[in-house]
């Protein structure tokens, strides 16, 4: 099936750094992939849609300036949490969609998440 | 405005014993349902998806779920639970589009009595 990788699996980093966040579809295009947070025991929460070649879009309360997002290839989208927080920390989780041959189904890979941690 | 339901927080079952994790979902048009299985630490696996036709949806690991229109549900089963099975399990939707965001619910935690 389908492989969705991301890099770094785990960061740590101080607060006021900046994290980049690397989400690949390995053996396939996504025009469309998409970012997640999961807080500890709680569910997913999308964050944004990241669009190749054009702006994300994000969910409501969701900063834009802080969580910036680049689609710039049709199999790599990144995350940068600027200026972190410790209330930042959190595991991010992105996803790229596969349109499937059989009429307009598709299918969701998700990738092993990111565990951040701001000290 | 969609979303999912699970209200279940979290269910215990004995080994051996049949298990249905209830999913109640809103959406404004036909939706595409989804149950994802995270174990600790771990990523998402897709256990079984809804598009369209027959709404008794087979999956993987023995899991199967049903879909009924007229009570919003998208439930998930499976007849004889293992030790293995335990994890949260997540039910979502999402649209037709293959740009479509997939919106997860709270998720139900299933722990499995030896």
């Amino acid at each position: 099936g389908a492989v969705v990788s991301q890099h770094p699996s785990w960061v740590i980093c101080k607060s006021g750094t900046s994290v980049k966040i690397e989400c690949r579809s390995l053996d396939f295009q996504a025009t469309t992939m998409f970012w997640y947070r999961q807080f500890p025991k709680q569910s997913l929460m999308l964050m944004a849609t990241s669009n190749e070649g054009s702006k994300a879009t994000y969910e409501q309360g969701v900063e834009k300036d802080k969580f910036l997002i680049n689609h710039a290839s049709l199999t790599l989208s990144t995350l940068t949490v600027t200026s972190a927080h410790p209330e930042d920390s959190s595991f991010y989780i992105c996803s790229a969609t596969l349109s499937l041959p059989t009429g307009s189904s598709y299918e969701q890979y998700f990738g092993p998440g990111t565990r951040l941690t701001v000290t | 405005a969609q979303s999912v339901t699970q209200p279940d927080i979290h269910i215990t079952v004995s080994e051996g014993a049949s298990l249905e994790l209830r999913c109640n979902y809103s959406y404004g048009a036909t939706p595409y349902l989804f149950w994802y299985v995270q174990s600790p630490g771990q990523g998402l696996q897709l256990l079984l998806k809804y598009f369209s036709g027959d709404t008794l949806v087979q999956g993987i690991k023995g899991f199967e779920a049903e879909f009924k229109r007229s009570q919003s549900s998208f439930n998930l089963r499976k007849p004889s639970v293992h030790w293995s099975d335990a994890a949260e399990y997540f039910c979502a939707v999402g649209g037709y589009s293959s740009a479509s965001k997939i919106i997860f619910g709270s998720g139900t935690r299933l722990s499995i009595r030896p």
